[in-house]
């Protein structure tokens, strides 16, 4: 067990649909990170908050939006839900200066 | 922005071989460069790490090697076991400070080990 809470763990919806995925960083811990992980793309870096504030960005698409709040959880918001966005959503955490990072289970996004 | 390139994307080895999986950078400011290994269905799990200023770092069975001028790291398996099985992932990152994180991930390796 990372620390690091992600729900759901499963989540099938429709194309165009908006879906919110949570996460919970390991306690401590002050950055959150999102990845996106499908077959062809591998582990793709989503976007990063450290203490509320966003910090880094990735290749995340207009379509998805995230935040993370006052008691440190995130969520990671994704609407006009297309086929493509079917995808492994990994959440993770990390101690400043450290490097490592602790990952949740994912959070599994089907998209019918 | 960087871009990591990971080979082989499969391996298949017996039971107490050695395995090894290499990885090129493309961004010389990148400094961080840590493997990540995720058994089927699990979540990825740092195995380990090395920073630039370093050429190799051991942990038992695990090594990894780290050529800066040619911008390529290499993971080190010796004596596997079925155990070993998984994907292994290795990542690069400019880190400084808070942005650890911000990894470029190689596509991965799937490693079998049999028995």
């Amino acid at each position: 067990d990372s620390g690091v809470t992600q729900t759901p763990k499963h989540l099938i919806t429709a194309t165009g649909q908006r879906v919110t995925l949570r996460c919970s960083p390991r306690s401590g811990d002050l950055s959150v990170y999102w990845y996106q992980q499908s077959l062809d793309q591998g582990l793709q870096f989503l976007i990063q908050y450290y203490n509320g504030e966003e910090r880094a960005k990735g290749n995340i698409l207009e379509r998805f939006s995230a935040q993370q709040f006052p008691d440190l959880h995130s969520e990671l918001n994704l609407s006009s839900l297309e086929l493509g966005d079917s995808a492994l959503y990994f959440c993770a955490s990390s101690v400043q200066n450290t490097g490592e990072l602790f990952f949740g289970e994912g959070s599994r996004l089907t998209v019918l | 922005g960087e871009n990591v390139e990971q080979h082989p994307s499969t391996l298949s080895v017996q039971e107490g071989d050695s395995a090894v999986i290499k990885c090129t950078y493309s961004d010389s400011a990148s400094n961080y460069f840590p493997w990540y290994k995720q058994e089927l269905g699990k979540r990825p799990q740092l195995i380990i790490d090395i920073r630039s200023n370093v050429g190799e770092k051991k942990d038992q069975r695990i090594a990894v090697t780290l050529n800066k001028t040619a911008k390529h790291f290499s993971l080190h398996i010796t004596e596997t076991q079925p155990e070993d099985s998984a994907v292994y992932f290795c990542a690069a990152t400019r880190a400084g400070g808070t942005s650890y994180g911000k990894l470029t991930f190689g596509q991965g390796t799937i490693l079998t080990v049999h028995p």
